[in-house]
C-alpha cells in the first residue's frame, strides 16, 4: 500500500458526460501528478501539480483539466468525454525526492 | 517527445533462471532514471531512483546499473522467482526543471514454476 489513495476505482458512463476523478496523497507529500494509460500505449503523463501550483504539464487535452486544493488532495476533471477517453488514470504523490508514489487507479470505461 | 525504449517487450524464464532487461534514453539532458515494478492488478510501486553514471543499485536479488554516457539502463534479477513476475517499467526524468516521467511501456516478465 502506497499510501496514496484514488476514488472511484471504476467509473462507467457515457460519450459526452463529464466526470471527476479524485486522488489524496500521502501524507506530507506536496506534488501530485496524473498519468492515463490506454490499450498499447506506456504511461502517459498528463500534469503535475506541486502545492496548490500547476508545474508541469504533458500530453492533457483541453477537455481535461485538473487541481490541487488547500489540503493538497487533487482532482482530474474529464469532459466531453469521448470512447477513446477510456483507460486507466493514476495519479503518483513524491515529496522531497523524486521517487513517485502511484495510487491503485481508476478505470474508465467510457460507452 | 522523449523516446525511452525498453527491450525486450516480454520474456518468460524458468524459476531460478537468471534474467536481465534494458531500458535506452536519450542522454542529453539526463537528470534520473527511475525503475519500477507494475503487478497485475496493482499499482506501478518503485524500486530504483538512479542519478549518477556508473550507478548500481540493489534490492535483495534485483539490481540496476546505469550508463548516462551512451543512454541506457539494465535491470538484473537474480534467481528469478513466480513473485517476481511483473511488468518492469523503466521512465526518465530529464532536466533538473522538469518533474516530468518518460516511461518506457515496460517489459512483461513471466516466471514459469
Amino acid at each position: 500500500d502506497s499510501g496514496v489513495t484514488q476514488t472511484p476505482k471504476h467509473l462507467i458512463t457515457a460519450t459526452g458526460q463529464r466526470v471527476t476523478l479524485r486522488c489524496s496523497p500521502r501524507s506530507g507529500d506536496l506534488s501530485v501528478y496524473w498519468y492515463q494509460q490506454s490499450l498499447d500505449q506506456g504511461l502517459q503523463f498528463l500534469i503535475q501539480y506541486y502545492n496548490g501550483e500547476e508545474r508541469a504539464k504533458g500530453n492533457i487535452l483541453e477537455r481535461f483539466s485538473a487541481q490541487q486544493f488547500p489540503d493538497l488532495h487533487s482532482e482530474l476533471n474529464l469532459s466531453s468525454l469521448e470512447l477513446g477517453d477510456s483507460a486507466l488514470y493514476f495519479c503518483a504523490t513524491s515529496g522531497g525526492s523524486h521517487t513517485q508514489y502511484f495510487g491503485p487507479g481508476t478505470r474508465l470505461t467510457v460507452l | 517527445i522523449l523516446n525511452v525504449e525498453q527491450s525486450p517487450q516480454s520474456l518468460h524464464v524458468q524459476e531460478g533462471d537468471s534474467t536481465n532487461f534494458t531500458c535506452s534514453f536519450p542522454s542529453s539532458n539526463f537528470y534520473a532514471l527511475h525503475w519500477y515494478r507494475w503487478e497485475t492488478a496493482k499499482s506501478p510501486e518503485a524500486l530504483f531512483v538512479m542519478t549518477l553514471n556508473g550507478d548500481e543499485k540493489k534490492k535483495g536479488r534485483i539490481s540496476a546499473t546505469l550508463n548516462t554516457k551512451e543512454g541506457y539502463s539494465y535491470l538484473y534479477i537474480k534467481g528469478s522467482q513466480p513473485e517476481d513476475s511483473a511488468t518492469y517499467l523503466c521512465a526518465l526524468l530529464s532536466g533538473a526543471g522538469s518533474y516530468q516521467l518518460t516511461f518506457g511501456k515496460g517489459t512483461k516478465l513471466s516466471v514459469i514454476p
